[in-house]
């Protein structure tokens, strides 16, 4: 298994430039999430999903989207990229038996550096 | 909503010494508390979690210890190593939260030999 996987692991973005950031899992999970990492500020969900076709907002939601048409597969789109959102990204996913009840490890992804100048 | 706060935000210690790092939570709600590594430049992984119902738990030289009375928790990794140098988050997640965690800022570890 490849466990989670984003791409790409850096970018340089122009302020008002869009993009995706792309993340895929093999583990079968159900639960995927976005958390963006500055320093010294711990990590901060963005988005999460419990299944396909299910998403929604978690603490700093705002000048991001997602989509989950597959278990798999959870983009982040970043639309109108501003200085704010320079920040390294982590894709993570786990497993839950129970609807809304999950204790499960949560995977993350390497990581995607982003920078707005 | 949960708030986690960990202190202290670095800590340096001896190779061979005891290192402890404190959460303090919000929610009493809150029933799952995991200890995740992130050493530099890597994505963060779990190392060792607690569930509300237990009190301390121990795996080789980390150990986790939980007073839901007093909302805190704690990660004790003793006979330090070089290679614990890392950032430790500590979380926070309630049962009914669809596996939202809060994680705490994170404590920088510097172990010196």
């Amino acid at each position: 298994n490849a466990g989670v996987t984003q791409t790409p692991k850096f970018r340089i973005l122009k302020i008002g430039q869009s993009m995706t950031l792309q993340c895929t899992q093999d583990m079968n999970h159900n639960y995927m999430y976005w958390y963006r990492q500055d320093p010294g500020m711990g990590l901060k969900l963005i988005y999460y999903s419990v299944g396909a076709g299910i998403t929604d907002k978690g603490e700093v939601p705002n000048g991001y989207n997602v989509s989950r048409s597959t278990t798999e597969d959870f983009p982040l789109r970043l639309e109108l990229a501003a200085p704010s959102q320079t920040s390294v990204y982590f894709c993570a996913s786990s497993y839950s038996r129970l609807a809304g009840s999950n204790t499960g490890e949560l995977f993350f992804g390497e990581g995607s550096r982003l920078t707005v100048l | 909503g949960e708030n986690v706060e960990q202190h202290p935000s670095t800590l340096s210690v001896q190779e061979g010494d005891s290192a402890v790092i404190k959460c303090t939570y919000s929610d009493s709600a809150s029933n799952y508390f995991p200890w995740y590594k992130q050493e530099l430049g890597k994505r963060p992984q779990l190392i060792i979690d607690i569930r509300s119902n237990v009190g301390e738990k121990k795996d080789q030289r980390i150990a986790v210890t939980l007073n839901k009375t007093a909302k805190h928790f704690s990660l004790h990794i003793t006979e330090t190593q070089p290679e614990d140098s890392a950032v430790y988050f500590c979380a926070a997640m309630a049962t009914d939260s669809w596996g939202k965690l809060q994680f705490g800022a994170g404590t920088q570890v510097v172990v010196t030999p």
